[in-house]
This record gives C-alpha cells, structure tokens and sequence, in this order.
C-alpha cells in the first residue's frame, strides 16, 4: 500500500525558507509514471496547488508561487522536497505531498499524505 | 476566488441524494477532466472521482460523477451521516497553466 508522509518544522520565522520532506513507501518514485507533488491549505479555506516533480528530476509549479518555490528529488531515498523562501504570515497552512497523475489534460491526486501544519510566525 | 465556482453548502436528509456543481469555463472544466475529493474533517482529502465519471477501487458506487459544458458534477445517492464532509473539484486550468480546485462544498446530512 502507497504510503506518504510528511516532516518538516511546524514553525518558520518570517522571511525565512519553509522546507518540508515528503517520504514515499510502498512504491519507487524512481520506476513510477507519475508525478509527485505538494498542496496546501491555508486553516479554515481551500486547497492550493503548489507544484510537482517527477523522477528525472524535472518540475512545475503554480505561477502564483513559482518565484519562490523549489521542488526536487532524491531518488536514492525515496523522497521529494519543498522549499518556500521569504515566508509570510500567508504561507500559514497545512502542507500535504501526493501522488500526481497527470496524462494530458487529466490531472488527480490519488494517494496523500496527512499533512503537517506550517505556522509562520516570529 | 476559486477559479472554480462550488455552492458553499448543501445538506439533505440520511437515504437522499444530493448533488455538488463545480462551475468553470473552457479553459478548464470543458477541455480537461474533473477529480473530485472527499475530506472528512480532520484529515487528508481523498480522491472520489477523476476523468469526469471514474471511482478508484474500494469508492463506492453511491459516488458519481459527471460533467456537461462548463459544469462538473458529483452526486451522492443513500447519504449516510458519514458522508459529512467538505468536497472539492479540481482539474486543470490550460490559461493559468495550473492545477486549480473549488472553493470546496460542506456537505451536512441531517
């Protein structure tokens, strides 16, 4: 069973990088066909794409982010990572990494992880 | 504002149908498939739907999915109290070149 968990600080300064690892278990994102990727979801509002990777190491991101978004890969460990740089009180959300399948214009997210809230604060 | 436009509430009796519109435009309901996710309060969301009409194994078929121009839509037959939750649409936006989901539905049985 695909499996995904989350780990990072709970706690970030502002102006500071948010960084968070997604750990894969249950399938090889190196043999995949699909993509892997992180949404989040600001307490009490909706889900916000942030962007994805797959295991060539090649990426996407949502325009609105993609100034300060980093999303790679370590295949040998099985792991994904998202970096956020210059955080503001607006980046405060519950942060969750999935499985993106993405064929043409068909794009879903199958398999999540539980997420893990990101409090942006001094 | 969600590209994609859902009710903010729906509610209906146990044993009822209910169903959830998601409102879009051509550059994201009409040329691209729909997903649609289910979550329970406190957790992670969980796929329901995706290409418009399919379940993933173990989604039962008292889920269902369907789409006609601009709108997709997810129905809920013999509603359960457990079916409470908040529900959201997704599919990509081909202008915005983005995945882009609703503002979500919370769904009370009552």
């Amino acid at each position: 069973q695909l499996q995904l968990q989350e780990s990072g600080p709970g706690l970030v300064k502002p102006s500071e990088t948010l960084s968070l690892t997604c750990t894969v278990s249950g399938d090889s994102i190196s043999r995949s066909s699909h993509y892997w990727g992180w949404i989040r979801q600001p307490p009490g509002k909706g889900l916000e794409w942030i962007g994805n990777t797959y295991y060539t190491g090649s990426t996407y991101c949502n325009p609105s982010l993609k100034s300060r978004v980093t999303i790679s890969v370590d295949t040998s460990k099985n792991q994904f990572s998202l970096r956020l740089s210059s955080v503001t009180a607006a980046d405060t959300a519950v942060y969750y990494c999935a499985r993106h399948s993405w064929v043409g214009g068909n794009h879903y997210f199958d398999y999540w992880g539980q997420g893990t809230l990101v409090t942006v604060s001094s | 504002q969600s590209v994609l436009t859902q009710p903010p509430s729906v509610s209906a009796a146990p044993g009822q149908k209910v169903t959830i519109s998601c409102s879009g435009s051509s550059s994201n309901i009409v040329n691209n498939y729909a997903s649609w996710y289910q979550q329970l309060p406190g957790t992670a969301p969980k796929l329901l739907i995706y290409e418009d009409n399919k379940r993933p194994s173990g989604i039962p078929d008292r889920f269902s999915g369907s789409k006609s121009g601009t709108s997709a839509t997810l129905g809920i037959t013999g509603l359960q109290t457990g079916d409470e939750a908040d529900y959201y649409c997704g599919t990509w936006d081909s202008s915005l070149s983005t995945v882009v989901f609703g503002g979500g539905t919370k769904l009370t049985v009552l």
